[in-house]
């Protein structure tokens, strides 16, 4: 069973609009969570991380969400981009030193 | 600088075969993970090493093992490939366990 879940295979957005990635989780001791982006043959990178005491993180364009009680983050891309164009995949752990446990991404395409 | 380098790029393998994909980082970093990608799962984490000289199994060490003789090399080894064991495999590292993670560019095994 998945522990962490992004329903959506796949997302298409027009240039300019936000992009709003979703992400789910069973495991109610998660308490870090991270998004990573990765291009077609290559290996994903780091995009944005929360830790559980907050609510909201920032970074530019990219703002991710998290929802404890609803065990939901999202992350919106604002305004997207066609270099965004990407696998998204969200990711958990227990804390910031444990095992990432990793959703089975969702592909976004920004249209220009 | 080259981070994180796997090899090989792709390979096709026959079954009962043994296989040995190389990662190597040139970071410094103290935390090693081997993943798998496949369709729909996102990425499974198969082993990790936490520091030179020890290692750990993840969510699907079976089939696979690791070694981790000094901080820059860490391969993974198929004793006898299965074609369950068709994936994307990508190499990571951390400075320490749980910081950002930062991915090789993934090599393709195909076991027929």
């Amino acid at each position: 069973d998945q522990q962490v879940k992004q329903n959506s295979p796949s997302l298409s957005v027009q240039e300019g609009r936000i992009s709003i990635l979703n992400c789910d989780y069973t495991n109610s001791m998660f308490d870090y969570f991270l998004w990573y982006k990765k291009y077609p043959a290559e290996g994903p990178t780091f995009l944005i991380s929360i830790s559980s005491i907050k609510d909201k993180n920032e970074d530019g364009r990219f703002t991710v969400f998290l929802n404890k009680s609803a065990k939901h983050l999202s992350l919106h891309i604002v305004p997207s981009q066609p270099g965004d164009s990407a696998v998204y995949f969200c990711a958990a752990s227990e804390t910031s030193y444990d095992k990432v446990i990793f959703g089975p991404g969702t592909s976004l395409s920004v249209i220009p | 600088i080259a981070g994180i380098t796997q090899a090989p790029t792709s390979q096709i393998l026959a079954a009962g075969r043994r296989m040995t994909l190389r990662c190597t980082q040139d970071m410094r970093h103290n935390a090693m993970y081997w993943y798998r990608q496949d369709l729909g799962l996102g990425l499974r984490l198969i082993h990790y090493s936490n520091t030179a000289g020890t290692t750990g199994k993840g969510e699907v060490p079976d089939g696979y093992s690791v070694s981790r003789a000094n901080t820059d090399d860490f391969p993974l080894t198929l004793a006898s490939a299965v074609p369950s064991q068709t994936s994307v495999y990508f190499c990571a590292s951390s400075a320490n366990r749980g910081y950002e993670q930062f991915f090789g560019p993934g090599t393709r095994l195909t076991v027929l």
